[in-house]
């Protein structure tokens, strides 16, 4: 059974930083691109990053490039969000989701229940 | 950019067939991906490859793609169907993924 499991999320002040993490377990990791993607309060789904299974990549949206560094640590099947200089629009709920073949331009077929992460001095 | 279009909401019978769209620039020329969210949920894939059901999701729900609309229906719907659903694509041109803003089914 698949399982994506995020964790790191928070109250931080604006301007600073956090890591999120995603514990990967019931495929194999390295076979396969990941994403993330974040939902602020009471809006839509936003995709944020994501990083192909070896090479390639990583992509990231508009609104967080330079911010934000996506990487994955395979020998842990963990999957990683770094994110700095943090603004109050970064306020959301991140969730990590496993994508369906090892390019980021395909589906994401799972999804871990996310972590929040709340901006605000 | 690429948009993508959605209904803000959806409303149907029980038993009834919902029609939710999603519309884009030649949408019909790319791959579109359908998830539904309940809340406090996360997303679920429902339709992948524009026409492709994942195991476990139900043929009611089905997808098709043509020109500038991509189109999800749920067929004999319950009130279980009740969500949020989001239309999703890579768009080649920028290497971004693409999300529709949602559309709120509600069952009457």
């Amino acid at each position: 059974e698949v399982q994506l499991v995020e964790s790191g999320g928070g109250l931080i002040q604006p301007g600073g930083s956090l890591r999120l993490s995603c514990a990967a377990s019931g495929f194999t990791f390295n076979m396969f691109a990941m994403s993330w993607v974040r939902q602020a309060p009471g809006k839509g789904l936003e995709w944020v990053s994501s990083i192909s299974s070896s090479v390639g990549g990583p992509y990231y949206a508009d609104s967080v490039k330079g911010r934000f560094a996506i990487s994955r640590d395979n020998s842990k099947n963990t999957l990683y969000l770094q994110m700095n200089s943090l603004r109050a629009e970064d306020t959301a709920v991140y969730f990590c989701a496993k994508n369906l073949k090892a390019v980021p331009a395909t589906v994401m077929d799972y999804w871990g229940q996310g972590t929040p992460v709340t901006v605000s001095s | 950019s690429y948009v993508l279009t959605q209904p803000p909401s959806v409303s149907v019978a029980p038993g009834k067939t919902a029609t939710i769209t999603c519309g884009g620039h030649t949408i019909g020329t790319k791959t579109v991906h359908w998830y539904l969210q309940k809340p406090g949920q996360a997303p679920v894939l429902v339709i992948y490859y524009d026409t492709d059901r994942p195991s476990g999701i139900p043929e009611r729900f089905s997808g098709s793609n043509s020109g500038n609309t991509a189109t999800l229906t749920i067929s004999r719907v319950e009130a279980g169907d009740e969500a949020d659903y989001y239309c999703q694509l890579w768009d080649s041109s920028t290497a971004h993924v693409i999300f529709g803003g949602g559309t709120k089914l509600t069952v009457l």
